[in-house]
């Protein structure tokens, strides 16, 4: 059964400076990486989807897929106080009808002016 | 104008009572789903439906039944309620295929006294 993890638990950084967030997965056949953001008492924001190794951009959000490492991870450049909220790594197997998303715990950002 | 819409957004309930949470997307997908999301564990994968019909389900207990009367809609019925199905459930809704992405509504938040 697939288990995502992710790491700090809870981060806080100044305005402008990089955020990095961690996410690692157990299945290695793996093949869909998505970081969500959700604010307090709301629904989830789709920031940045990844399907392969490397690096993908949406615009101040930055993915890198590293399969080989199970670790796929999300740096946001230059926060902003509204950027404060709940990240989430969501990965899934896609094959055919198969879309479960297996969600990991969530890193709480807060970002200081 | 919202995309997709959870009714309620607050659901108060007595253990043993049956509530149903509605929702409802205007995005055109064929595919819709249901997670939750509790204070102790990650957010949840629970059903996915593809063109009305039952694609996966992962909730062990039969007291959670999804209910698709209509394209666009996916209601979940929960019967015999406990204090432990206290959570926020989600709708969610996609293209169908595995790799398609998945939006989700705000919420809809239950409690069980």
């Amino acid at each position: 059964q697939q288990k995502v993890q992710q790491s700090p638990e809870s981060l806080t950084v100044s305005e402008g400076a990089m955020a990095s967030l961690n996410c690692t997965f157990s299945d290695g056949t793996s093949n869909n990486f998505r970081w969500y953001r959700q604010h307090s008492a709301k629904g989830l924001e789709v920031l940045v989807s990844i399907f392969s190794d490397g690096e993908k951009e949406e615009g101040r959000f930055t993915a890198h897929l590293n399969r080989a490492n199970l670790h796929v991870s999300l740096h946001i450049r230059e926060p902003q106080p509204s950027d404060s909220a709940v990240y989430l790594c969501a990965v899934s197997r896609a094959g055919g009808s198969n879309a479960k998303l297996t969600f990991g715990k969530g890193t709480k950002l807060s970002v200081k002016s | 104008d919202p995309k997709i819409i959870q009714k309620p957004k607050y659901l108060v309930a007595v253990t043993g009572s049956e509530k149903i949470l509605i929702c409802e997307q205007y995005l055109g997908h064929n595919a819709m789903y249901w997670y939750r999301q509790s204070a102790k564990k990650p957010l949840e994968f629970m059903f996915s439906y593809s063109y009305q019909k039952l694609m996966d389900n992962q909730t062990a207990s039969s007291r959670f039944q999804p209910q698709s009367s209509k394209k666009n809609h996916l209601d979940l019925q929960i019967t015999a309620l406990k204090p432990d199905d206290s959570a926020t459930y989600f709708c969610a809704s996609s293209q169908t295929g595995g790799a398609a992405e998945q939006f989700f509504g705000p919420g809809t938040r239950l409690t069980v006294l």
